[in-house]
């Protein structure tokens, strides 16, 4: 079974720290994928990267950062962490850049900036 | 752009009635569709996709989807709702874009 985990499950941070969320796959996938997820606003893009150090842009990257060194692991980084990031972000991996493949997703991180 | 539309953010049915849950997406090629359930607290899992071939398709849990080109749609149906199927349910498209794009997601309450 492919298996995505993701560092925490909840996670309490304040306004203006750094907070990294971390996700890592078991199944030698290419892509990896970061979404935030907001109720009645479904699942929006903030990165992907199809390779190890490369990296694209989604729909809402403004305030996010990424690290892909492992082909492995995937990081998220929010730089200086803002009350409008609480939500629930979820990581996602596939194995290759065509649009017939399955994403398998990790269990979810539920941040609240305080 | 692919666009998804889930039609109705909340849907409710009795156990043992029929489940139906729309998708209609727009899309300039032959899309790729897929419909995901995200059980509570936990992440998005796949139900079923349509990549080529036959149009009704297969997939866990008794559910099954036809893709209506005609339509652009993809509806999800079950026969018979069960009160484990309550969830949040999705529908992706990728297309020309090999990133899919999500529906806003339909919730599906179960009553006894």
């Amino acid at each position: 079974d492919v298996k995505v985990t993701q560092s925490s499950r909840y996670l309490v941070k304040r306004t203006g720290e750094k907070v990294f969320l971390e996700c890592v796959q078991d199944m030698d996938h290419e892509n990896m994928f970061w979404y935030r997820q907001d109720p009645g606003l479904g699942l929006r893009l903030i990165y992907f990267s199809y390779d190890v150090k490369m990296k694209e842009k989604g729909d809402i990257p403004e305030g996010y950062s990424v690290s892909r060194e492992k082909k492995e692991r995937f990081s998220l980084i929010l730089e200086s962490a803002s009350t409008n990031q609480t939500s629930m972000y979820l990581c996602a991996s596939s194995n290759h850049l065509r649009g017939q493949e399955t994403q398998y997703f990790g269990p979810g991180t539920r941040l609240l900036v305080l | 752009a692919q666009s998804v539309t889930q039609l109705g953010s909340h849907v409710s049915v009795s156990e043992g009635a029929l489940v139906l849950l729309r998708c209609n997406y727009s899309s300039s090629v032959p899309p790729y569709l897929f419909w995901y359930v995200q059980y509570p607290n936990q992440g998005l899992q796949l139900l079923l996709k349509y990549t080529t071939g036959a149009t009704l398709v297969k997939g866990i849990n008794g559910f099954e989807a036809e893709f209506k080109k005609s339509e652009t749609s993809f509806h999800l149906t079950k026969p018979s709702a069960h009160m484990s199927d309550a969830a949040e349910y999705f529908c992706a498209a990728s297309g020309g874009s090999y990133i899919p794009t999500f529906g806003r997601g339909t919730s599906l309450i179960v009553h006894p």
